[in-house]
């Protein structure tokens, strides 16, 4: 079975510039997380949804934006792109909220901004 | 808010040497504690789980305790091996929503 996968794995934008990164999760999953891995730390956690709704959300500002799609796939979208933005988004799916179910994480876009 | 402080890395071992990777924890309510391991060029994975005081998760080797009297939840193996290089990070899941909370990560370099 595919695991969680994400698109694309790597770019390269310009300071002020938009980004869309996309997620697939596993069959079956519901649920989907972003997380921001910035270089040399742990990942920390943007959004969470469920079932299209917004389950939860980090300590990131306005220009992070996400949402969930009947499929279950699911966008996030970064706005007016700053320098600190360069960082390993990861994306995790599970089959519903909270315990007992796993979060399987996708391998990750790495995004750059210049 | 909840947080995970671990150990700082770089750890580097001899391999068949001892591994402890300390991570305490401070939260409310009851939190599930687990270790995720992220190898070199692949993806976060889970590498063991507790859910509750007392419980001891275990997988390839490695082992870690819920301790709530002390909020620990140290990593353990008795022999590591050369393919157990990684960082590994200690994780909380948060009682309500699900969001996973992670520590800072420690990088274990085992050498032949």
């Amino acid at each position: 079975d595919a695991g969680v996968t994400q698109s694309p794995t790597h770019l390269i934008k310009t300071r002020g510039q938009q980004v869309t990164l996309r997620c697939s999760p596993i069959s079956g999953h519901k649920s989907v997380s972003w997380y921001q891995q910035v270089l040399g730390q742990g990942p920390q956690f943007i959004f969470q949804y469920y079932e299209k709704e917004e389950r939860g959300r980090g300590n990131f500002p306005d220009r992070f934006s996400a949402r969930q799609f009947p499929n279950y796939s699911s966008e996030l979208n970064v706005n007016a792109l700053l320098l600190g933005d360069s960082a390993l988004y990861l994306c995790a799916s599970s089959f519903r909220t909270g315990e007992p179910f796993e979060q399987y994480f996708g391998p990750g876009t790495r995004l750059t901004v210049t | 808010g909840d947080s995970v402080t671990q150990m700082e890395g770089p750890v580097t071992l001899s391999e068949e040497a001892f591994l402890t990777i300390n991570c305490t924890y401070t939260a409310t309510g009851y939190p599930s504690l687990f270790w995720y391991v992220q190898y070199p060029g692949e993806g976060l994975q889970l590498l063991l789980k507790a859910t509750k005081a007392d419980d001891k998760g275990s997988n390839k080797g490695f082992e870690a305790t819920y301790r709530k009297e002390t909020t620990s939840f140290h990593l353990e193996k008795g022999s590591v091996q050369v393919s157990d290089s990684a960082v590994y990070f200690c994780v909380l899941r948060d009682g309500q929503g699900g969001k996973l909370i992670f520590g800072q990560g420690t990088e274990l370099s085992v050498k032949p």
